[in-house]
């Protein structure tokens, strides 16, 4: 079975510029979730999709981050403009079922430096 | 709301000793709770979890952890500590099957030697 792919694995931008990340999540995973995280942090999570919709994006730095799952399958990311602190590595996680046990299977992650 | 507390940011051992990562965690409902590993420059695996049923959790790689509901606590233990263990440990809470996990912010265990 493949896992969850992500790309870019690394990008690395000037602040004020824009950034997009995609996330193909595993096949049959309704649930998907974008994590920030910070050098030194756990995962914080920004937006949490239940197929085409979204469940959760309250932590989700609206006036610079947008994300969206037109088809309920993969994912992107976006951040503009970038800022220094939008320095992180960015998570993408699904899982079968927002009712399951909410075990998440994660990519490999994007990872942003903002100059 | 829930929370998760890791005690320790870096815990050091030696190769064979016992391994002992500590997790307290906070939750209005009872909770589901995880255990993760992350490798340098790779998203993050499940090591165990705990889901309502038995209290001691086994987990992948010899890992084990015990949800003391009195004590708020998922400590992770494995008896004897391996160079291949070394990585960055995530407790995760989940607020029943509400899906979103909270993690805490890590231990990096170091294996000497």
């Amino acid at each position: 079975e493949a896992g969850v792919a992500q790309s870019p694995r690394y990008k690395i931008i000037e602040k004020r510029q824009s950034v997009a990340f995609w996330c193909n999540p595993i096949s049959g995973h309704a649930t998907l979730y974008w994590y920030q995280q910070i050098l030194g942090q756990g995962p914080k999570l920004l937006i949490q999709f239940q197929n085409n919709g979204v469940v959760d994006d309250s932590q989700l730095p609206k006036d610079r981050f947008s994300a969206e799952r037109l088809k309920g399958v993969d994912s992107t990311l976006k951040i503009q403009p970038a800022k220094l602190e939008d320095s992180a590595v960015y998570l993408c996680a699904s899982s079968i079922d927002r009712g399951s046990t909410g075990e998440l299977f994660f990519g490999e992650g994007s990872r942003l430096t903002v100059l | 709301a829930q929370s998760v507390t890791q005690l320790g940011s870096h815990v050091s051992v030696s190769e064979g000793a016992l391994v002992l990562l500590r997790c307290n965690y906070s939750s209005s409902v009872p909770p589901y709770l995880f255990w993760y590993v992350q490798y340098p420059n790779q998203g993050l695996q499940l090591l165990l979890k705990y889901t309502s049923a038995a209290t001691l959790v086994k987990g992948i790689n010899g890992f084990e952890a015990e949800f003391k509901k009195s004590e708020t606590s998922f400590h992770l233990t494995k008896p004897s500590a391996h160079m291949s263990d070394a990585a960055e440990y995530f407790c995760a809470v989940t607020r029943g099957n509400a899906g979103k996990s909270t993690f805490g912010d890590g231990t990096t265990l170091t294996v000497k030697p």
